[in-house]
């Protein structure tokens, strides 16, 4: 079945606590981004990477690190947790709707993964 | 810099009627992509319909369509004959020149009434 896994679904830590969540997609997709979903603001872009090694910043990078070592993998890295990061985290994967030429991303997402800091 | 505003945060329809989610963007691209996903009570985000710059024609996915007027600047989705399983969050968001950087409205609550 074609998805993208993240994990953990549900996390609480505490402020400082170093912690990654994890991304995976089996479609062999170019594209992954990330981003968080606070009430009333939507989902708001993070990190997106375009293949392996080349990844840039969406609208709200600070405090967020990304890695794109593998074409299948992106996880996202929170160095120094704070309680303004609380949020429902998605990742998604990306490609091309229909035509090539289009340049759409046609976004998968997956699960979400809540996290609280504390 | 782009941004989608959807000023309807909840809207109520009458199961089998069509309804109008509304959508307008702002932005410097000449090109860009426009997109509608469907958020139901179980959290995951479903896309439903895109719609380029350069498409001429409306586009349609099944009992979705998006209205799209350039001039306007917006992008409304219409669902037509609402089912009971419609009800849901949607977000309307675009995409810029390259298909990489994504910006979502804050979304619209819909609820179908039997």
């Amino acid at each position: 079945e074609a998805q993208v896994t993240q994990n953990p679904r549900y996390l609480i830590t505490v402020t400082g606590k170093k912690l990654t969540v994890t991304c995976s997609q089996n479609m062999n997709h170019e594209y992954m981004s990330w981003y968080r979903q606070d009430p009333g603001l939507g989902l708001r872009q993070i990190y997106y990477s375009m293949n392996v090694e080349v990844t840039d910043k969406g609208d709200v990078p600070e405090g967020y690190k990304v890695s794109r070592k593998e074409k299948r993998n992106f996880p996202l890295i929170l160095e120094s947790p704070s309680p303004n990061q609380t949020s429902l985290y998605f990742c998604a994967s990306g490609n091309r709707f229909r035509d090539i030429s289009s340049g759409a991303n046609v976004l998968t997402f997956g699960a979400g993964s809540r996290l609280t800091v504390l | 810099a782009q941004k989608i505003t959807q000023t309807q945060p909840g809207m109520f329809v009458q199961e089998k009627e069509a309804v109008t989610l509304d959508c307008t963007y702002d932005t410097s691209d000449q090109s860009y992509g426009l997109f509608w996903y469907k958020q139901p009570s179980s959290g995951e985000m479903i896309f439903l319909i895109y719609q380029g710059s350069y498409d001429e024609q409306n586009a349609t996915e099944g009992r979705y369509s998006l209205n799209f007027q350039k001039a306007r600047k917006s992008a409304n989705l219409v669902i037509s004959a609402s089912q009971l399983g419609d009800s849901a969050m949607y977000f309307c968001a675009m995409s810029d020149n390259y298909g990489q950087n994504f910006v979502f409205g804050p979304g619209t609550r819909l609820s179908v009434l039997p």
